[in-house]
């Protein structure tokens, strides 16, 4: 059963600090992996997309990592300000299918605190 | 500007009453999802569609009807064979049906129990 396992599941950090948040999957064969940030009350918004070949991918403060062999992939934030606050979401997508079938992990939340 | 539009965000049903949820889009997008999100739990998939005049089940189509008429707008009936309806419902858009295509998503509509 393809699987997405997020941790931890919530986290507390002060503003200005770093973190990492993990993602870990048994999807197979794997096409790519996407990270969301969802607000609260409101609908998630891509951060990143990457496929197996991409070992890193940056969006601004936001960066990926992946490493297809042992599927696992991390979103590092740096520098976080008050609105990172928000769920994070890891999404991977199978090979040979379309969006139909991706597998949403249960999302890790970040709370930011001055 | 492009995006997609949930409407209503708050919404009542009564026991043994269907109600719909609207979306729709302005960014041209081919196909269009149906998610619905539960506290603890990954986004699961409702319905889909790729074009007009189609759509497929998801993994817990039942209770649940779709239509789409026109490109634009994919509307998501819950009926009252839907038991345990109480959920935030997400409705999503990608350009087309591909596995690298990133999803857009509306801010959502949640639906309570009266």
């Amino acid at each position: 059963k393809n699987q997405v396992e997020q941790s931890p599941q919530s986290l507390i950090i002060l503003e200005g600090k770093n973190c990492t948040l993990q993602c870990n999957y048994t999807v197979s064969p794997f096409s790519n992996l996407r990270w969301y940030k969802q607000d609260t009350g409101r609908g998630p918004v891509s951060l990143t997309i990457m496929t197996f070949s991409e070992n890193t991918k940056s969006n601004g403060r936001y960066t990926a990592t992946l490493d297809a062999d042992t599927k696992q992939s991390s979103l590092h934030i740096t520098a976080s300000q008050l609105s990172d606050s928000a769920s994070y979401i890891c999404v991977v997508s199978p090979s040979n299918f379309g969006n139909e079938k991706l597998t949403f992990g249960t999302g890790t939340r970040l709370t930011i605190i001055p | 500007d492009g995006g997609i539009t949930q409407s209503p965000k708050y919404l009542f049903r009564k026991e043994g009453q269907n109600v719909t949820l609207s979306c729709e889009q302005n960014l041209n997008h081919d196909a269009m999802y149906w998610y619905r999100q539960d506290p603890g739990q990954g986004l699961r998939l409702i319905y889909y569609s790729q074009i007009v005049n189609d759509f497929q089940k998801g993994d817990i189509a039942e209770g649940y009807s779709v239509s789409r008429e026109k490109k634009e707008s994919f509307p998501l009936t819950v009926t009252s064979a839907q038991k345990n309806p109480t959920a935030f419902y997400l409705c999503a858009s990608a350009e087309y049906q591909g596995s690298n295509q990133p999803q857009h998503f509306g801010d959502g509509t949640r639906l309570s129990i009266l």
